[in-house]
């Protein structure tokens, strides 16, 4: 079975640019999550999704980053505009319903200049 | 919102060595997951285990919710199970998030 696809793999911009991730979730998979992971520290959940609807985003920085999962497969996750602490590594994990199991895709990791 | 620790946050092993993980936390849970992170950031799902003990290989997990802890075995470790290890909890009430402590740093020398 195919795992979490994410892309791309490497991003850098400047500061103030706008930039979007992709993530393809495990085949048949209900939930996704968007993490943001700082150098030294544990993921941080940005916005999970529940097929196409939102169940928890209370930590997304609304005012700079919006994601959405249209058809209850794939994801994008934007960033407009970037700031330097926007610098991180943003992990996408799929489960199959919520309160199981996550499986991580490799990431992506950001430099903002 | 709840907090997690884990300790010690950073292992050194001798190839072969037993090692044994913890990670505490500050309320009740209802999911509790282990990941390995390798050196090359791909996380890992080790073990979900909110209560109990399973085992898989040489690794096995123990969850005392009661006592709001769990721990982590390694045995006979090896090279490859250097990285970090992340415990990850969410709260026993409605559809809360995972929250992840901060790692334990093991790296298994030959």
């Amino acid at each position: 079975e195919a795992g979490v696809a994410q892309s791309p793999r490497y991003k850098i911009i400047e500061k103030r640019q706008s930039v979007a991730f992709w993530c393809n979730p495990i085949s048949g998979h209900a939930t996704l999550y968007w993490y943001q992971q700082i150098l030294g520290q544990g993921p941080k959940l940005l916005i999970q999704f529940q097929n196409n609807g939102v169940v928890d985003d209370s930590q997304l920085p609304k005012d700079r980053f919006s994601a959405e999962r249209l058809k209850g497969v794939d994801s994008t996750l934007k960033i407009q505009p970037a700031k330097l602490e926007d610098s991180a590594v943003y992990l996408c994990a799929s489960s199959l319903e919520a309160r199981v199991t996550q499986y991580f895709g490799p990431g992506t990791r950001l430099l903002v200049l | 919102g709840i907090q997690v620790e884990q300790s010690p946050p950073d292992l050194i092993l001798q190839e072969g060595a037993n090692s044994t993980l913890r990670c505490n936390f500050s309320d009740s849970v209802n999911n509790l997951q282990w990941f390995h992170q390798n050196p090359w950031g791909q996380l890992i799902n080790l073990f979900y285990i909110p209560s109990g003990t399973k085992q898989n290989g040489r690794l096995s997990a123990t969850t005392v919710a009661t006592e709001r802890y769990s721990l982590l075995y390694i045995s006979s470790s090896q090279t490859t199970d250097s990285g970090v290890y992340f415990c990850a909890v969410a709260r026993n009430s409605g559809n809360t998030p995972l929250v992840f402590g901060k790692g334990t740093r093991l790296s298994v020398i030959a």
